[in-house]
């Protein structure tokens, strides 16, 4: 089945105690990007891979980092967690054409992060 | 960047009834996508339509890049249409997608 994995589902955790959220997808796509969901704001953009070691900031990448070592992998990292940071975490990939736009994207489950 | 706004911000339905949900963006762009959200939060795309016309069931969906502007049409609405549905998209030359607020749609019985 084609999906978009991400773990862990739901995180609970406390300032400054670094935390790793992992993303997969099985669907051979070159773009995937992460995206965090706040009341009011609607979604934002973290960070997107355009394909592996092609990483670009989005609208909201301060205290968070990426890596794409691997094309189906997208890690978003918080090197240093706080409680504005509390927020649903989608990661998505799309498949990408080389000179044009990329394509449909398909999101994963999403992770509710808290950080006491 | 690119700024997006949909309208209304919040709907309610009979069921049955029909709607229509406008996305109007500022500038030039190569991608334009609808989603919905249910009410256990998983985002589903519905359209990928940087222009034209499509129609996929009850839903259909008409982007008129010339204006600024993609309508997303709900037609006899059913109590699982409800959610929020967002419009998303990138400007020319950009591979950010940007959403806009959403627009919450409640189709009650």
């Amino acid at each position: 089945e084609a999906q978009v994995t991400q773990n862990p589902r739901y995180l609970i955790t406390v300032t400054g105690k670094k935390l790793t959220v992992t993303c997969s997808q099985n669907m051979n796509h070159e773009y995937m990007s992460w995206y965090r969901q706040d009341p009011g704001l609607g979604l934002r953009q973290i960070y997107y891979s355009m394909n592996v070691e092609v990483t670009d900031k989005g609208d909201v990448p301060e205290g968070y980092k990426v890596s794409r070592k691997e094309k189906r992998n997208f890690p978003l990292i918080l090197e240093s967690p706080s409680p504005n940071q509390t927020s649903l975490y989608f990661c998505a990939s799309s498949l990408y054409t080389s000179g044009g736009p990329y394509n449909e994207q398909f999101f994963g489950p999403g992770t509710r992060l808290t950080v006491l | 960047g690119i700024q997006v706004e949909q309208s209304p911000p919040d709907l309610i339905l009979q069921e049955g009834a029909n709607s229509t949900l406008r996305c109007n963006f500022s500038d030039s762009v190569n991608n334009l996508q609808w989603f919905h959200q249910n009410p256990w939060g998983q985002l589903i795309n519905l359209f990928y339509i940087p222009s034209g016309t499509k129609q996929n069931g009850r839903l259909s969906a008409t982007t008129v890049a010339t204006e600024r502007y993609s309508l997303l049409y709900i037609s006899s609405s059913q109590t699982t249409d409800s959610g929020v549905y967002f419009c998303a998209v990138s400007g020319a030359g950009s591979y950010q997608l940007t959403f806009g607020k959403g627009t919450k749609l409640s189709v009650i019985p």
